[in-house]
């Protein structure tokens, strides 16, 4: 049973325009949401995160918004570039952030063309 | 730069070999941290938590005799893949919560068992 889910395994956007990537979740004890890009055969790399105290964080062109209600979170790249595709992945912990452990979604393949 | 690192980034093993993998934080001092494998176009899937100076935590349906891990220091864990299979051959990421509530991956791993 997936904790974390990300329904679409794939994401094609022009470029300029914005990307949205979806992500829900079904276990309520988790506090920490992160988003990370991921190239073929390279580890993850950190893009954004968010406390459950808040239903927004921005960093620069990325955002990404929390409904706890709803137990959904989507990050928004704008706008989007051709460098920006890559394989992301939505990830969640119980613990606000301190040394819990990461449950990832399955990733959803983002494409930006020129 | 990295602050989590991780080597080799690719080997190549015999059938029946053991390989070991190290993960090292760069510049903190990282109590837990974290195996995960990825097989193509799937989701990262947590092995075991590893925990500095004592025995690592393995998720359900992780051989602990198979994937040995030791975390002897605060900046190493190192996983061992003992009597390796073809069917072992994926990619092996480590990870640790670093400074700013962050978990950082390490560059990952590619083992081949032929």
């Amino acid at each position: 049973d997936q904790q974390v889910k990300q329904n679409s395994p794939s994401l094609s956007v022009q470029e300029g325009r914005i990307s949205i990537l979806n992500c829900d979740y079904t276990n309520s004890m988790f506090d920490y949401f992160l988003w990370y890009k991921k190239y073929p055969a390279e580890g993850p790399t950190f893009l954004i995160s968010i406390s459950s105290i808040k239903d927004k964080n921005e960093d620069g062109r990325f955002t990404v918004f929390l409904n706890k209600s709803a137990k959904h979170l989507s990050l928004h790249i704008v706008p989007s570039q051709p460098g920006d595709s890559a394989v992301y992945f939505c990830a969640a912990s119980v613990g606000g952030g301190s040394q819990g452990n990461l449950i990832f979604g399955k990733g959803t393949k983002l494409s930006v063309k020129p | 730069g990295a602050v989590v690192s991780q080597h080799p980034s690719r080997v190549i093993c015999k059938s029946g070999t053991s390989v070991k993998i190290e993960c090292r934080s760069l510049d903190f001092q990282a109590t837990t941290m974290f195996w995960y494998r990825q097989f193509p176009k799937q989701s990262l899937m947590l092995m075991a938590t590893s925990n500095e100076g004592s025995k690592a935590t393995y998720e359900q349906g992780v051989e602990k005799d198979k994937f040995l891990i030791n975390h002897a220091s605060l900046t190493l864990s190192t996983l061992t893949v003992t009597s390796a299979h073809p069917e072992d051959s994926s990619f092996y990421i480590c990870s640790a919560w670093a400074r700013g509530n962050t978990i950082y991956f390490g560059e990952g791993s590619w083992l081949t068992v032929v």
